[in-house]
C-alpha cells in the first residue's frame, strides 16, 4: 500500500512568487492535512479536506489556501511569498478526519530567497 | 486557544526508561497523540489517548490525566534508534467550533551509549 506522497520533495522561490504544492492520500483516505513545521514553532496546522471541502483551519493568513480534488489529492497554495514562509511543510492522511491517526508525507522543503 | 509545553530537549543511557512529559490548555479536549520524528523524516504515529490512564504498546507507554492536562510518554529498555524528536499534540476545538490539531514544539531525545 503506497504511502502518502508529496510533491515537489525541495523547492526555491523568490519573495513575492507564489507556490504549489501536491499531496497524494493514502488510497481510501479522505482526509488531508496540511502542517508547516519550523525548527522554532513545531508543528503547526494549517487546513484540513474531507471529500473536497476544508473543514478545519488553523490561524494562517488569507495568502495560505488549498483545495481538495475527487480523488482526494490535496494542494496547497501559498501567494506572496515571504522570507517567513520557509519551512517544512507536511501533509497528513487520515481516513476520516484528524481525531484518527495520522499518516505524514516526506514533506516539501520550502526555501524562500 | 490551545497550548502544549514539553521539555525541548532530554538525554538518556541506552537500556534506560525516559519519560516525557507534555502539559496542555485547550477548549473541547477531544484526544492526544504521541508521534515520533526522526532527524529528516515524517513523523510517525505512536499513540492516542482519550481517557485518563495509561496505554502500552510494547517498550511505549503512554499516560493521560485530563483533569491536569498532563500526559508523558514512557520509553522502555532504550535504543540508540530511539534517538528522535518526540511530538505531543492535542486534539480540540477552535473558537469557531472547528477541530484543530496542535502541535507541541517537541523533545529531542538522544541516547548515549
Amino acid at each position: 500500500k503506497a504511502g502518502v506522497t508529496q510533491t515537489p520533495r525541495y523547492l526555491i522561490k523568490t519573495r513575492g512568487q507564489q507556490v504549489t504544492l501536491s499531496c497524494s492520500p493514502i488510497s481510501g483516505h479522505r482526509s488531508v492535512s496540511w502542517y508547516q513545521q519550523t525548527p522554532g514553532q513545531g508543528l503547526q496546522f494549517l487546513f484540513e479536506y474531507f471529500s473536497e471541502t476544508q473543514r478545519n483551519k488553523g490561524n494562517f493568513p488569507g495568502r495560505f489556501s488549498g483545495r481538495q480534488f475527487s480523488n482526494s489529492r490535496s494542494e496547497m497554495n501559498v501567494s506572496t511569498l515571504e522570507l517567513g514562509d520557509s519551512a517544512l511543510y507536511l501533509c497528513a492522511s487520515n481516513p476520516t478526519g484528524i481525531n484518527t491517526e495520522a499518516f505524514f508525507g516526506q514533506g516539501t522543503r520550502l526555501t524562500v530567497v | 486557544g490551545q497550548n502544549i509545553d514539553q521539555p525541548t530537549e532530554m538525554t538518556a543511557t541506552e537500556g534506560a526508561i525516559v519519560q516525557i512529559n507534555c502539559t496542555y490548555q485547550t477548549s473541547g479536549f477531544n484526544g492526544l497523540f504521541w508521534y515520533q520524528q526522526h532527524a529528516g523524516e515524517a513523523p510517525t504515529f505512536l499513540s492516542y489517548n482519550v481517557l485518563d490512564g495509561l496505554e502500552e504498546k510494547g517498550r511505549f507507554s503512554s499516560f493521560l490525566s485530563r483533569s491536569k492536562g498532563y500526559s508523558y510518554l514512557l520509553l522502555k529498555e532504550l535504543q540508540m534508534k530511539d534517538s528522535a524528536s518526540y511530538l505531543c499534540a492535542v486534539r480540540g476545538t477552535t473558537n469557531f467550533g472547528n477541530e484543530k490539531l496542535t502541535f507541541g514544539t517537541g523533545t529531542r531525545l538522544t541516547i548515549i551509549p
